[in-house]
């Protein structure tokens, strides 16, 4: 079967770091997706892993290990606009995404 | 670029009435369409994928017949929901991928409420 999972919510300081890690199961795999999602408002494109490793851009990286089923999504210097849900996803072999739940992130000042 | 439209971005209607919902990209070809709903506090949920000029493929537990799905172009996609109800009223957020692009682009999203 096909499953993946993330934390329902974390806490974080502004300026600090943060790791949202997201576990998966599938037979088929064609990348893991991380995107952001704002109250209200449709999800935004953060990064693509396809092949193992660690993608960095800007403040943002992502990590994937497909031998593990693992990835992380790190954010670094945080600010206050960075509060949102995280939603991970992975596309299957069908090239279809199957999401998270999202891992809701509250910045405190 | 990349970019896709939805519209209506909020819409009130009553019970018992249809509404449709467009979805558009404005600078690429979408082969493929997707339809989502969500409802708060939860993560996306497929309803629908659609390939341009074929039918739409339901998830299982979607309703096809309340749910209309037209994909009639390269470019534009519209949900009708039939005999919307109250039940009804969610996010529904549409996205569109092009041929060799894996990436999903979304729309801003329609904020249906049925009362």
């Amino acid at each position: 079967g096909q499953n993946i999972d993330q934390p329902t919510e974390m806490t974080a300081t502004e300026g600090a770091i943060v790791q949202i890690n997201c576990t998966y199961q599938t037979s088929g795999f064609n990348g893991l997706f991380w995107y952001q999602q704002h109250a209200g408002e449709a999800p935004t494109f953060l990064s693509y892993n396809v092949l193992d490793g660690l993608e960095e851009k800007g403040r943002f990286s992502s990590f994937l290990s497909r031998s593990k089923g693992y990835s992380y999504l790190l954010l670094k210097e945080l600010q206050m606009k960075d509060s949102a849900s995280y939603l991970c996803a992975f596309m299957d072999s069908n090239y279809q995404l199957i999401w998270g739940a999202g891992t809701k992130l509250i910045i405190k000042p | 670029g990349a970019v896709v439209s939805q519209h209506p971005s909020r819409v009130i209607c009553k019970s018992g009435t249809s509404v449709k919902i467009e979805c558009r990209s404005l600078d690429f070809q979408a082969t493929t369409m997707f339809w989502y709903r969500q409802f708060p506090k939860q993560s996306l949920m497929l309803m629908a994928t659609s390939n341009e000029g074929s039918k739409a493929t339901y998830e299982q537990g979607v309703e096809k017949d309340k749910f209309l799905i037209n994909h009639a172009s390269l470019t534009l996609s519209t949900l009708t929901v039939t005999s919307a109800h109250p039940e009804d009223s969610s996010f529904y957020i549409c996205s569109a991928r092009g041929g060799s692009d894996y990436e999903q682009y979304f729309g801003p999203g329609t904020r249906l409420t049925v009362t």
